[in-house]
C-alpha cells in the first residue's frame, strides 16, 4: 500500500527566505506527483503536475523535483511572501492514469511572517 | 462554470440522518473522483467515475455509502445512517480522461454530524 510523508509538518519563516517542502513515498510505481496548495476552510489548487518520467517542473517562484527511484520530492519556494502561507500537500498517482486514485500526504503548514 | 462546484458549502446533519452532497465538475471532463478529509489529515481516495460508470469504489468505506452519475457529469454522494465519524470535508475533483491529466478540486462541503 502506497504511503506518502512530508515534513516538517509545520514551518514557519521570515518573508523573503527560501524554503525546501520534502515528500517520500513508499512505493516507486508512480504515474505522477502533484503538489497541491490548500487555504484554511479552502479546496486544493495544483501547483505543480511531475510525470513519472520527468526529474523537474517550474512555475514561477516555485520548483519541483522527483526522485522516482529513491522514492522523494522536494518542492522549492524561492523569496517567500506571506500570501504564500498555506498548508502544501503532496500526491502521488499510482493508479496507473487510466484508473486514477491519488494517495496524499499530511501536508506541510507554512507561515510566512512580514 | 469555469471550476469544480459543490453543493453545499457546509451541512450539519444529525446522527443517523441521509444526507447528499453534490459536486458538478468542469465542463468536458469525463473523470470524476470523490476524496474525504478529515481534520489534521491529508485527502483520502473515495470513489472515481469514468463518464457515468463507477470505475473504482474501493475507497468508500462501508456500505452507508454511495455515489452515482448518472448523466456523466454531476455527482451525488450519498450517505445513510450517518455516524459522528463521517464528519469531514468531502472533495470532488474532475479531470480529462487522458491519463496523467491533472486533478481540478472544488472547496469542498464540511459534514457536521451531530
Amino acid at each position: 500500500k502506497q504511503e506518502v510523508t512530508q515534513i516538517p509538518a509545520a514551518l514557519s519563516v521570515p518573508e523573503g527566505e527560501n524554503l525546501v517542502l520534502n515528500c517520500s513515498f513508499t512505493d516507486s510505481a508512480i504515474y505522477n506527483l502533484q503538489w497541491f496548495r490548500q487555504d484554511p476552510g479552502k479546496g486544493l489548487t495544483s501547483l505543480l503536475l511531475i510525470q513519472s518520467s520527468q526529474r523537474e517542473q517550474t512555475s514561477g517562484r516555485l520548483n519541483a523535483s522527483l526522485d522516482k527511484s529513491s522514492g522523494r520530492s522536494t518542492l522549492y519556494i524561492a523569496a517567500s511572501q506571506p500570501g504564500d502561507s498555506a498548508t502544501y500537500l503532496c500526491a502521488v498517482d499510482s493508479g496507473g492514469g487510466s484508473n486514477y486514485k491519488l494517495t496524499f500526504g499530511k501536508g506541510t503548514l507554512l507561515t510566512v511572517n512580514p | 462554470g469555469a471550476g469544480v462546484s459543490q453543493t453545499p458549502s457546509n451541512k450539519v446533519t444529525e446522527k443517523g440522518k441521509y444526507v447528499e452532497l453534490r459536486c458538478d465538475p468542469i465542463s468536458g471532463h469525463t473523470a470524476l473522483y470523490w476524496y474525504r478529509q478529515s481534520l489534521g489529515q491529508g485527502p483520502e481516495f473515495l470513489i472515481y467515475f469514468q463518464g457515468t460508470g463507477a470505475a473504482d469504489d474501493s475507497g468508500l468505506p462501508n456500505d452507508r455509502f454511495f455515489a452515482v452519475r448518472p448523466e456523466g457529469s454531476v455527482s451525488t454522494l450519498k450517505i445513510q445512517r450517518t455516524e459522528r465519524g463521517d464528519s469531514a470535508v468531502y472533495l470532488c475533483a474532475s479531470s480529462l480522461s487522458t491519463g496523467g491529466a491533472e486533478a481540478f478540486f472544488g472547496q469542498g462541503t464540511r459534514l457536521t454530524v451531530v
